[in-house]
C-alpha cells in the first residue's frame, strides 16, 4: 500500500475564510511534506515534518500554518489567503527524509 | 546547489513510437534519482528510481539508467501508448545531510493514436 490520501479534492474559499487541508498515510512513514504546484510548473516545497517535528519551512507566509498531530496525519491550516495562492496543494510522505516520496492526489484550491 | 535539467516539451509522438526524455543533474556526492509522472488533474506518481551508478530503474515498460559519468538519467520506452500522455518529472535526492527532492521543470508528453 503506497497511498497518501488528501481531503478535500477541491476547495473554493474567500479571502477572509479559514479552512484546513488534510493528509493521511498508513505506511509508517516518518517524513511528511506539503508542496504547492502552479500550472505547468514542478512542485515547490513548503514544509517538511520529520518524526512529527517541523524540520523545514521554506519561508512560507504565515497565512499557511502546518500541523502534524501524529505520525499518520498532516494538516495545512489556511487563513486570509490571496488569489495568487490558488494552486494544487500536494501532500507527500517518505520513510525518512532522504528516501523516495509518495504523493497524494492533491487539493485543488481556488481563492476568490 | 543541486539541480535537474530536463528537455523542454511538449514531446509529441504517435502511438507505438520510441520515447526518450533527457534528464541531466548536478549534485554533490551520490544522489538518488527518480522519475515521477503526473496525469492530468492528478498528483505525482513515482514511476521508477535508481539509487547508485549503473542501476537501471524500470516500471510499466519505462526504463532509465543512472549514468554517473554523464550525470544523466534519461527516460525511455520502446512503444508509447495514448495512455502515457502526461507530464514527466525527473528528480534527485542528495543522500547526504538533510535533503529533499529537487525537481526538473517537467516534460509534457502527448501521444496521438
Amino acid at each position: 500500500d503506497t497511498e497518501v490520501t488528501q481531503t478535500p479534492k477541491h476547495l473554493v474559499m474567500g479571502m477572509t475564510n479559514k479552512k484546513s487541508l488534510k493528509c493521511e498515510q498508513h505506511m509508517g512513514h516518518r517524513a511528511m511534506y506539503w508542496y504547492k504546484q502552479k500550472a505547468k510548473k514542478p512542485p515547490e516545497l513548503m514544509f517538511v515534518y520529520s518524526y512529527e517535528k517541523l524540520s523545514i519551512n521554506e519561508s512560507v507566509p504565515s497565512r499557511f500554518s502546518p500541523e502534524c498531530p501524529n505520525s499518520s496525519l498532516l494538516n495545512l491550516h489556511l487563513h486570509a489567503l490571496q488569489p495568487e495562492d490558488s494552486a494544487l496543494y500536494l501532500c507527500a510522505s517518505s520513510r525518512t527524509v532522504n528516501t523516495e516520496a509518495f504523493f497524494g492526489q492533491g487539493t485543488r484550491l481556488t481563492v476568490v | 546547489g543541486d539541480s535537474v535539467t530536463q528537455m523542454e516539451g511538449p514531446v509529441t509522438l504517435s502511438e507505438e513510437a520510441f520515447l526518450t526524455i533527457n534528464c541531466t543533474y548536478t549534485a554533490t556526492g551520490y544522489p538518488s534519482l527518480f522519475w515521477y509522472v503526473q496525469y492530468p488533474g492528478e498528483g505525482l506518481q513515482l514511476l521508477l528510481k535508481a539509487t547508485k551508478a549503473d542501476d537501471k530503474g524500470s516500471n510499466k515498460g519505462f526504463e532509465a539508467t543512472y549514468r554517473k559519468e554523464t550525470t544523466s538519467f534519461h527516460l525511455e520506452k520502446g512503444s508509447v501508448q495514448v495512455s502515457d500522455s502526461a507530464v514527466y518529472f525527473c528528480a534527485l535526492s542528495s543522500n547526504s545531510g538533510y535533503s529533499t527532492l529537487t525537481f526538473g521543470k517537467g516534460t509534457m508528453l502527448l501521444v496521438s493514436p
